[in-house]
């Protein structure tokens, strides 16, 4: 059981690059997020889902696009990336209240 | 969701008991109030949520005052592997079980 799983680790991206961000779950969760964490700061919500075909956005949903096609998998889009996008991104899942976070997406936009 | 107060930074004595407050004092009667922390580089961890009793488990004790409009996250006795964020969040009982995180209390145990 590996929980919640994030690839890559780290990544360094061109200004107006994409890439997708990787997270997967094997708890059978329904709830799945993506959130932002800023130097210094705590998570700001970017998208999240309660279920396999439903999304729905956050507090900072700018610049992000997510898919949700399977129970396990929900990944992140960054689509022309841009400097402020810089940051470490944390997928969670819940099936109720307590939710389990990946160990993060370090990303740096240059 | 209501907004919570805690303090910037603490330190506590290796082996000591930690107390870290939080306000909300706008809390609702259907609100809860949850702790998480997040050791350094690590996504957050879940610690114990509560409604309006005192709730305990193998990590810690959330003492909620009577008009809960504040409570207290009781590490019973501290290690230096408890350094530390923990954020205190009060969220409504939703179908979308949403957490809004605030920029916690950074606390640092010493040896």
């Amino acid at each position: 059981n590996a929980g919640v799983t994030q690839t890559p680790k780290f990544r360094i991206l061109k200004i107006g690059q994409s890439m997708t961000l990787q997270c997967a779950q094997d708890m059978n969760h329904n709830y799945m997020y993506w959130y932002r964490q800023d130097p210094g700061m705590g998570l700001k919500l970017i998208y999240y889902s309660v279920g396999a075909g439903i999304t729905d956005k956050g507090e900072v949903p700018n610049g992000y696009n997510v898919s949700r096609s399977t129970t396990e998998d929900f990944p992140l889009r960054l689509e022309l990336a841009a400097p402020s996008q810089t940051s470490v991104y944390f997928c969670a899942s819940s099936q109720i209240d307590t939710q389990y976070f990946g160990p993060g997406t370090r990303l740096t936009v240059l | 969701d209501a907004k919570t107060t805690q303090p910037t930074s603490m330190d506590c004595a290796e082996g000591r008991a930690a107390n870290l407050p939080c306000n909300h004092s706008t809390i609702s009667g259907n609100e809860y109030v949850y702790w998480y922390r997040q050791i350094h580089s690590q996504g957050p961890q879940y610690i114990i949520h509560g409604l309006k009793n005192n709730e305990t488990n193998e990590m810690a004790s959330l003492i909620i005052t009577e008009d809960r409009k504040s409570s207290t996250l009781i590490l019973p006795h501290a290690t230096l592997r408890d350094t530390a964020v923990y954020y205190c969040i009060v969220r409504v009982v939703s179908n979308d079980y949403k957490l809004s995180f605030g920029a916690g209390t950074t606390v640092t145990v010493r040896a």
